[in-house]
């Protein structure tokens, strides 16, 4: 099967700026989560969906970060302004319920680098 | 709030040595546990779970509710085991939606030939 796909793979952006980032999760995969890692440190959690609804956005900085699943299936992610502690790989994974284990599965990453 | 500790940045070991990485949660609750690794290039992967109580490639990792590890074996490390190592902890949350992972910092593991 296809794994976790995200775009774009990298993006440069001056400080202030807006930015998105695309996630497609597995199909059938009804549960999303976005995953901020920054430089040195493990990936920290900060929305997850199940289907169209925010089931966990408690670490999510909601002045700057938003986040979107509007058919259940793609989602968005989009800093506006983006600042310089944003800088840090963005991870989208997925997971299935009828998955006993519900094994989280790890998209390749969207690179920020802000300036 | 939930933390998981790695203590160790960097472990390094020649190749036949035993391995082990540690690592440390505090939840006062039963969470799940588990070890994700990601290989050069890779992108991250699940290694093994404490439910599972499996060996994953010749790793195994025990829960140990009273000292709060799990800390992940090996009893001979082999070359292509260098790769970045994360202890995640899950908590399922009220109504059982919410079980987003918490994670360390992780181990860059280097198995020198």
């Amino acid at each position: 099967e296809a794994g976790v796909a995200q775009s774009p793979r990298y993006k440069i952006i001056e400080k202030r700026q807006s930015v998105a980032f695309w996630c497609n999760p597995i199909s059938g995969h009804a549960t999303l989560y976005w995953y901020q890692q920054i430089l040195g440190q493990g990936p920290k959690l900060l929305i997850q969906f199940q289907n169209n609804g925010v089931v966990d956005d408690s670490q999510l900085p909601k002045d700057r970060f938003s986040a979107e699943r509007l058919k259940g299936v793609d989602s968005t992610l989009k800093i506006q302004p983006a600042e310089l502690e944003d800088s840090a790989v963005y991870l989208c994974a997925s997971s299935s319920r009828s998955d006993r284990q519900e094994t989280q599965y790890f998209g390749p990453g969207t690179r920020l680098l802000v300036l | 709030a939930q933390r998981v500790t790695q203590p160790e940045k960097l472990l390094s070991v020649f190749k036949g040595a035993p391995v082990e990485l540690k690592c440390n949660y505090s939840y006062s609750g039963s969470p799940e546990l588990f070890w994700y690794v990601q290989y050069s290039r890779q992108r991250l992967q699940l290694l093994l779970r404490h439910i599972s109580r499996e060996s994953i490639k010749g790793f195994t990792a025990d829960l140990n509710k009273g000292e709060t590890s799990f800390h992940l074996k090996k009893p001979f490390a082999q070359e292509e085991d260098s790769a970045m190592y994360y202890c995640a902890l899950k908590i399922v949350g009220p109504g059982g939606g919410a079980d987003g992972l918490t994670f360390g910092k992780g181990t860059h593991l280097i198995i020198q030939p």
